[in-house]
């Protein structure tokens, strides 16, 4: 199973919104609505920020929101703050039973 | 507070063996499934294999990439869950993350909620 297709770094201004992109195949995000993103922060485990496409945990900002079309799934950062520099990371359930992740996404707060 | 707290890593020669432990609490853990992730240095998330719960037969799932090498097992009466590694490689040198999924009655692994601090292993010579 290959690895989801995440760009490799966004940048944005404070204030902005930025949106990432994870590109899956017709074995994981196209036939399933098990996506998830993660952020993580330099020496820390992810976190999640979306599950199921689209839902927030309890204590995530809403700033932070998910979508899908197809075989893409999109992480979109709405008002960028300097405190969202960190690691994003997708990942999606498959056909064979696992899960797989994209490479990760590295944001930059210009 | 969930807790997930992994342990057992270290500096192994290539082709030992190491077992990692998971111990959890501030949950039912024989409700859960639980899952590892691991993370090269410098690297992305790898996600390593799944053991579901009891009520699924505690079976399990693994990454293709792994080679059979990699078991894993659960310890309902500790709440502990174990990562067994066989034939150990030097790409195999990573953080190994023992996480949790969302909700318990799922029977794939689909959202890590909850994840641990990680337990460094290093396959070197």
């Amino acid at each position: 199973q290959s690895a989801l297709t995440q760009p490799a770094a966004v940048s944005g201004s404070p204030g902005q919104s930025i949106t990432i992109s994870c590109t899956g195949t017709s074995s994981d995000i196209d036939v399933y609505d098990y996506v998830s993103w993660y952020q993580q922060q330099p020496g820390k485990p992810p976190q999640l920020l979306i599950y199921d496409v689209s839902h927030r945990p309890s204590g995530v900002s809403n700033r932070f929101s998910g979508s899908k079309s197809g075989n893409t799934a999109s992480l979109t950062i709405s008002a960028l703050q300097a405190e969202d520099e960190a690691d994003y990371y997708c990942s999606s359930y498959t056909t064979t039973s696992t899960v797989v992740f994209g490479g990760g996404t590295k944001v930059t707060v210009l | 507070e969930v807790q997930l707290v992994e342990s057992g890593g270290g500096l192994v020669q290539p082709g030992r063996s190491l077992r990692l432990s998971c111990i959890t609490s501030g949950f039912i853990f024989g409700d859960y499934g639980l899952s590892w992730v691991r993370q090269a240095p410098g690297k992305g998330l790898e996600w390593v294999g799944f053991i579901r719960s009891k009520t699924y037969g505690g079976t399990t799932g693994y990454a293709a990439s792994l080679d059979g090498r990699f078991i894993l097992s659960r310890d309902d009466s500790k709440n502990i869950a174990y990562l067994q590694m066989n034939s150990l490689r030097t790409e195999d040198t990573a953080v190994y993350y023992c996480v949790r999924d969302r909700i318990p009655t799922i029977i794939e692994p689909v959202t890590f909620e909850y994840w641990g601090q990680g337990t460094l292993v290093t396959v070197s010579s």
